[in-house]
């Protein structure tokens, strides 16, 4: 069974740090991983998608990097900002299945405060 | 696009009542997904459709849960008998059927069962 933890469950930075969300998984045959941003109370924001075959994805400020074999991936955040506050989550979509089933970690609460 | 659509926002319900909840879907993407979020934990897969057919479903969908995409277009979401322990938000999501094409989620429905 695909377990996804991420690492730290919270985290707390001023303003303009830059700074490293990380995320694992214990099945590292996956089709892709999708990093998603969740503001309190509301759904979530697919932010990057990195297939399987990928290495890192960029959007913006943000960079998600995979290393497939050792089961990992990191989300980078650069010159991190108030409007950043949120819930980042990662989630795998493990191969072998066309149904598109994701398998969630648990997210990560930042705080950035200015 | 108009992004996902989900309706109602807030339910609120006594113990032992059906409630049922709808999500129209970004209109050209042919897969939807139910998933369940508790507070604090990411959320959990309930179940699949590819246009009008449910391909998969969790185990957490109980006998008392039913969902139904009649026409391959909005989907229901329909607990009967509900209980304390379904109080989650429950979210919509929808993806075009390329295996990497990414998921994108609703608002969500929060369901507080008193």
């Amino acid at each position: 069974k695909q377990e996804v933890t991420q690492i730290p469950a919270a985290l707390s930075v001023p303003e303009g740090e830059n700074l490293v969300l990380n995320c694992s998984f214990t099945d590292s045959a996956i089709y892709n991983l999708q990093w998603f941003r969740q503001d309190p109370g509301k759904g979530l924001t697919s932010l990057l998608l990195i297939q399987s075959s990928q290495r890192e994805q960029t959007s913006g400020r943000l960079n998600a990097s995979l290393d497939k074999s050792s089961g990992r991936s990191t989300l980078y955040i650069a010159a991190s900002q108030p409007g950043d506050s949120a819930t980042y989550l990662c989630a795998v979509k493990a191969g072998g299945t066309s149904y598109g089933k994701l398998t969630f970690g648990q997210g990560t609460i930042l705080t950035v405060h200015p | 696009d108009t992004g996902v659509s989900q309706d109602p926002r807030h339910k609120i319900t006594k113990r032992g009542q059906n409630v049922t909840f709808r999500c129209d879907p970004i209109s050209e993407h042919n897969r939807l997904y139910w998933y369940r979020q508790t507070l604090g934990q990411g959320p959990e897969f309930l179940t699949y459709f590819q246009n009008e057919a449910q391909l998969e479903k969790s185990r957490l969908l109980s006998d008392r849960f039913s969902a139904e995409r009649p026409k391959g277009s909005f989907s229901t979401l329909e607990i009967q008998r509900t209980e304390q322990g379904d109080s989650a938000m429950y979210l919509c999501a929808s993806s075009e059927s390329s295996y990497n094409s990414p998921l994108h989620f609703g608002n969500g429905t929060r369901l507080t069962v008193t």
